[in-house]
């Protein structure tokens, strides 16, 4: 049973227009919750984390929010850019052994 | 550039064969993460080694072993490979007290045919 779930396979938007990546858990218990990028041929690229004590950590043009009583995560880019098209990973921790477990991954186009 | 090393990039072998797969931490990183990703089922996590120790698995199969040594790089093994082996793995590191932001490498193909 997937613990981590992204419902979209894809994403297209326009440049300088916000993406919204999306992504749900089951596990109330998480500690942490990240998001990493992976472009093709590459190891995936640590983005932006959140603790789960928080509910929004902002980086630059990236934004994470976390709403645990939906047990919901979201990855806000914005504006965005050609350069951040690549497959969009989220990502839990929980427990001693911090184990990463991922999400299936978001493809996102962003289109000049 | 993560800091995170992995060789081979690619590998191409037979089944029943076995293979090393490399991995060389983040200077200063002392956790080392093994992941594998194929199509079907994702990025999934193998195994941990803390400081040499092992210290979780994860999917990881029994023909699978894997070792972190004194210097800190780890090897992966894989024995009696079969074709549902073909996958990407990917080795990560963290640091002592940053263990919940795990740095990957490039990754090491492998194909078995």
């Amino acid at each position: 049973d997937q613990q981590v779930k992204q419902n979209s396979p894809s994403l297209s938007v326009q440049e300088g227009r916000i993406s919204i990546l999306n992504c749900d858990y089951t596990n109330s218990m998480f500690d942490y919750f990240l998001w990493y990028k992976k472009y093709p041929a590459e190891g995936p690229t640590f983005l932006i984390s959140i603790s789960s004590i928080k509910d929004k950590n902002e980086d630059g043009r990236f934004t994470v929010f976390l709403n645990k009583s939906a047990k919901h995560l979201s990855l806000h880019i914005v504006p965005s850019q050609p350069g951040d098209s690549a497959v969009y990973f989220c990502a839990v921790i929980g427990g001693s052994n911090y184990k990463l477990t991922f999400g299936k991954g978001t493809l996102l186009t962003v289109n000049p | 550039d993560s800091g995170v090393t992995q060789t081979p990039k690619h590998l191409i072998t037979a089944t029943g064969q076995r293979v090393t797969l490399r991995c060389s931490p983040r200077s200063g990183d002392l956790s080392v993460y093994w992941y594998q990703q194929s199509l079907d089922q994702g990025l999934q996590f193998l195994i941990q080694y803390y400081n040499g120790e092992e210290r979780a698995k994860g999917n990881i199969l029994e023909r699978f072993s894997a070792q972190q040594f004194p210097d800190l790089h780890s090897e992966l093994n894989l024995s009696s490979l079969e074709l549902g082996d073909s996958a990407l793995y990917f080795c990560a590191s963290s640091a002592p007290l940053e263990s919940e932001t795990q740095y990957f490498g490039p990754g090491t193909r492998l194909l078995v045919l």
